[in-house]
């Protein structure tokens, strides 16, 4: 079952910050939040991810709420290759086996519009 | 060039055939994946391995064979294709596997028709 809700589609503007949510409302304390993004036709894409604190990287940024039920993609600066489906996943730290698997649920379609 | 590589991009075949699918990568990671993708169904995970020689099975192993001989190669057999294994298949790599800083790279997939 999945652990994420996420919106079936959104559309940002071109230049404009993308804010991509994720609700999570059942992690647990060693869980993180991962974001992966998928573009027609290729493979998936990493991200970022977090444990609880908000984390920063060259592609975006990942806000995390204090009760970490939920969480937020930041595209600071949208451009059209940033269409894609992206991917909010919750996943098991220091696992073993099959618990640690990257379960894809159906992400938002982000349009990034001229 | 480096970084994984799968083979052949698109394949179509028959019910019953054996195909098998090949993943290539260059980066010495330990850890290799396996997915499906289906409209409705996201990724799913067939199979995995953490070194040469160790595989398990993932989400949907049924009707799926794997070995992995050496570091770099992966490769997924189909013993006796069916039309339900019609999809998009995936392969991925990863250099540690539930750490904090597991990343895994995808391969750009091959595209399996079953006729």
């Amino acid at each position: 079952d999945a652990k994420t809700t996420q919106p079936t589609s959104m559309d940002c503007a071109e230049g404009r910050a993308a804010n991509l949510p994720c609700n999570h409302s059942t992690i647990s304390g060693n869980e993180y939040v991962y974001w992966y993004r998928q573009i027609h036709s290729q493979g998936p894409q990493y991200i970022i991810h977090g444990l609880k604190n908000n984390e920063t990287n060259e592609m975006a940024s990942l806000i995390i709420t204090e009760d970490r039920k939920s969480s937020t993609l930041i595209l600071p600066h949208a451009t059209l290759r940033d269409t894609a489906v992206y991917y909010c996943i919750v996943r098991v730290r220091d696992y073993g086996g099959s618990q640690g698997n990257l379960i894809f649920g159906k992400g938002t379609k982000l349009s990034v519009k001229p | 060039d480096a970084g994984i590589t799968q083979s052949p991009r698109y394949k179509i075949t028959e019910t019953g055939r054996q195909v098998t699918l090949m993943c290539h990568q260059t980066w010495s990671h330990s850890y290799m994946f396996w997915y499906r993708q289906d409209l409705g169904h996201g990724l799913r995970l067939i199979y995995y391995s953490a070194a040469a020689d160790i595989t398990d099975k993932g989400e949907v192993p049924d009707g799926y064979v794997v070995s992995r001989s050496k570091t770099e190669n992966f490769p997924l057999t189909l013993e006796s294709a069916t039309r339900s294994q019609t999809s998009v298949y995936f392969c991925a790599s990863s250099d540690s596997f539930g750490s904090f800083k597991e990343t895994q790279y995808f391969g750009p997939g091959t595209r399996l028709l079953v006729l």
